[in-house]
């Protein structure tokens, strides 16, 4: 079957770098996104990647290698704002989006 | 308004009901999706709409039954609930249907509670 793996909770403090982990295991692959959803609210795009390496934007930037089927999306100088749950999902090779449940990150001061 | 809007943000409903969800986006897109999310589980696509023809239907029951008059609009009709189907709907719209970086723009979902 497909499979999305995320930590379920994490926390961290006000002004450090946090990485949160998705691993995978999907039928293909054809890109990795990540969102991010305040509590009430949609889930907005953060990020997308399709090639192994590197994406930074701004403090925000999302790793990914396809052979070790792994990805992290890396927050700096974090902000209470911050507060959120991240959704990582993975488009498999019929196109379909799998997506994972999702990391819920508390920021503390 | 902008991107994606659903109507209503909250509805309560006894299974005896019949409600309709409500979903417009406003970017010129051409596909749309129907989600379900519950607490702690991931994003259950429902269906998904390409040029407002119905592409994917993953086993929904048929007491979900979409509707999607053209590419800006979106409904779900909702019928004989039970009480398992309390959730956040959310909608969903993309450039287009699973081709390359097509993210998706979400409404806020409509929080849904039958009783």
């Amino acid at each position: 079957g497909q499979n999305i793996d995320q930590p379920t909770e994490m926390t961290a403090t006000e002004g450090a770098i946090v990485q949160i982990n998705c691993t995978y295991q999907t039928s293909g692959f054809n890109g990795l996104f990540w969102y991010q959803q305040h509590a009430g609210e949609a889930p907005t795009f953060l990020s997308y990647n399709v090639l192994d390496g590197l994406e930074e934007k701004g403090r925000f930037s999302s790793f990914l290698s396809r052979s070790k089927g792994y990805s992290y999306l890396l927050l700096k100088e974090l902000q209470m704002k911050d507060s959120a749950s991240y959704l990582c999902a993975v488009r498999d090779s019929n196109y379909q989006l799998i997506w994972g449940a999702g990391t819920k990150l508390i920021i503390k001061p | 308004e902008t991107g994606v809007t659903q109507t209503p943000r909250h509805l309560v409903m006894g299974m005896t009901n019949k409600k309709s969800l409500k979903c417009e986006q406003h970017l010129g897109h051409n596909a749309m999706y129907w989600y379900k999310q519950s607490a702690k589980k991931p994003l259950e696509l429902m269906f998904v709409y390409s040029l407002e023809e119905r592409v994917e239907n993953n086993s929904v029951p048929s007491r979900f039954s979409p509707e999607c008059p053209n590419s800006s609009h979106l409904f779900l009709h909702l019928h004989t609930l039970q009480p398992e189907d309390s959730a956040l709907y959310l909608c969903a719209s993309s450039q287009e249907r699973g081709t390359g970086r097509d993210e998706q723009y979400f409404g806020p979902g409509t929080r849904l509670t039958v009783t």
